[in-house]
């Protein structure tokens, strides 16, 4: 079983609508990465937090330490959004990744 | 700075020949990560260093695979012999520590073996 899980695997939404991606981790942590691929390409980071609220433009991400449980949040979303999203959690100092398996994000014009 | 560099960007080869994937990690990165991305298990850890040294080889495969980091500006990962089902995209990633561990990745190599 895979220590950190995403849902939903697939999602489509259409131009303009909020979206909402989870990400669950059954291990301690000192980091909750949100990471960024669009087909065929490399890997962005989006976010890296270990508590509260990150906002960066549309994309706000935040993490329940307590529920070991974190969101994804996209305002307004475009189709230069599609692509696919990666939950990664780090623990202890070495900044080891452990990656959910990731959401694929259409959004429709 | 050109960020994480990596080469080549596209390989083909047979099975059962070497295959040599170079890294070049943003300068003053004191971490290093090769990972491998597959559609049945997504991202992998397979080794990281930690200036210049490998800390955690836990997730190379088998004896196939082999990683070095003979300096701080450069890094391989090789595979001998090569099989199918090394097919992969396989990035680097390079991070600091005074970063807090943000990683910043490369754009990968697309390995196809036959």
């Amino acid at each position: 079983k895979n220590e950190v899980e995403q849902s939903p695997q697939n999602l489509t939404a259409q131009e303009g609508e909020f979206i909402t991606i989870n990400c669950s981790y059954s291990v301690g942590i000192s980091a909750l990465h949100w990471l960024q691929q669009h087909p065929g390409g490399g890997i962005v980071s989006l976010f890296m937090l270990s508590s509260g609220k990150k906002k960066h433009g549309r994309l706000i991400a935040t993490i329940n330490i307590q529920e070991k449980h974190s969101s994804l949040h996209i305002t307004a979303s475009h189709p230069r959004d599609s692509a696919v999203y990666i939950c990664a959690a780090s623990g202890g100092s070495n900044y080891k990744l452990t990656f959910g398996k990731g959401t694929l994000l259409t959004v429709n014009p | 700075d050109a960020g994480v560099i990596q080469s080549p960007r596209h390989e083909v080869t047979e099975m059962g020949q070497e295959v040599t994937l170079r890294c070049k990690p943003i300068s003053g990165h004191d971490y290093l990560f090769w990972y491998r991305q597959t559609m049945m298990r997504g991202l992998e850890l397979l080794i990281y260093f930690n200036n210049n040294v490998p800390i955690d080889d836990s997730g190379m495969p088998e004896d196939r695979f082999s990683a070095k980091m003979p300096n701080a500006s450069f890094s391989t990962l090789k595979i001998q012999p090569s099989e199918p089902r090394d097919s992969a995209v396989y990035f680097c990633a390079s991070s600091l520590r005074q970063g807090a561990g943000e990683q910043f990745f490369g754009p990968g190599t697309r390995l196809t073996v036959l």
